[in-house]
């Protein structure tokens, strides 16, 4: 069964300081991964999805790798902003053919003025 | 674009009333989605949809019904609501399933009491 885990669940950060998520899941056996932010009392909005075939994706100060071999993400957030403050949330695509994503149950970043 | 629209934003349900939550989508998505996200369990889907007309049980289906008559909209019903249905419920729809990035709406805040 496939589990993914976000560590730490809650993260707080000077603004202006790079910084790093990660997610890491038990089967690697994936097709793709993605990564969405969430603002308190909204939906979820997606920000990288990464195909099982490539190693990172990046937008604007976003850069997120994949490791498949590792059971592995990481989300990289350069120079960050006040605004950045969200929950973090990464899922994968599990075996069976299904539509059913596996989510972490994310972090929660602060970035401090 | 409106993008994913649910209605209601919020609502609270006494035990054994029923409702339903509206989903509404202007992208011309195929596919479709409901999960629910509750506090420590991350989000869970509930049902999902390939095409209108065709519905399908996620991971946590019981106690839920679903149709998609049109294409746009995908209905979420609750029979006789219970206390273990309180939750946040999120729509979301995409492109090419979940091998493309998902669009969630804001979400429907529910309490049954």
């Amino acid at each position: 069964k496939q589990e993914v885990t976000q560590i730490p669940a809650a993260l707080s950060v000077p603004e202006g300081e790079n910084l790093v998520l990660n997610c890491s899941f038990t089967d690697s056996a994936i097709y793709n991964l993605q990564w969405f932010r969430q603002d308190p009392g909204k939906g979820l909005t997606s920000l990288l999805l990464i195909q099982s075939s490539q190693r990172e994706q990046t937008s604007g100060r976003l850069n997120a790798s994949l490791d498949k071999s590792s059971g592995r993400s990481t989300l990289y957030i350069a120079a960050s902003q006040p605004g950045d403050s969200a929950t973090y949330l990464c899922a994968v695509i599990a075996q069976g053919g299904s539509e059913k994503l596996v989510f972490g149950k994310g972090t929660k970043l602060t970035v401090n003025p | 674009n409106a993008g994913v629209t649910q209605t209601p934003k919020f609502r609270v349900l006494k035990t054994g009333q029923s409702m339903t939550l509206l989903c509404a989508q202007d992208m011309n998505h195929e596919y479709m989605y409901w999960y629910r996200q509750d506090p420590g369990m991350g989000l869970r889907l509930i049902h999902y949809s390939v095409g209108e007309g065709t519905t399908a049980k996620g991971e946590v289906p019981d106690g839920y019904n679903v149709s998609r008559l049109k294409k746009q909209n995908f209905l979420l019903g609750l029979e006789s609501a219970a206390p273990s249905q309180t939750s946040v419920y999120f729509c979301a729809s995409s492109r090419q399933g979940i091998y493309s990035p998902l669009h969630f709406g804001n979400g429907t805040r529910l309490t049954v009491t």
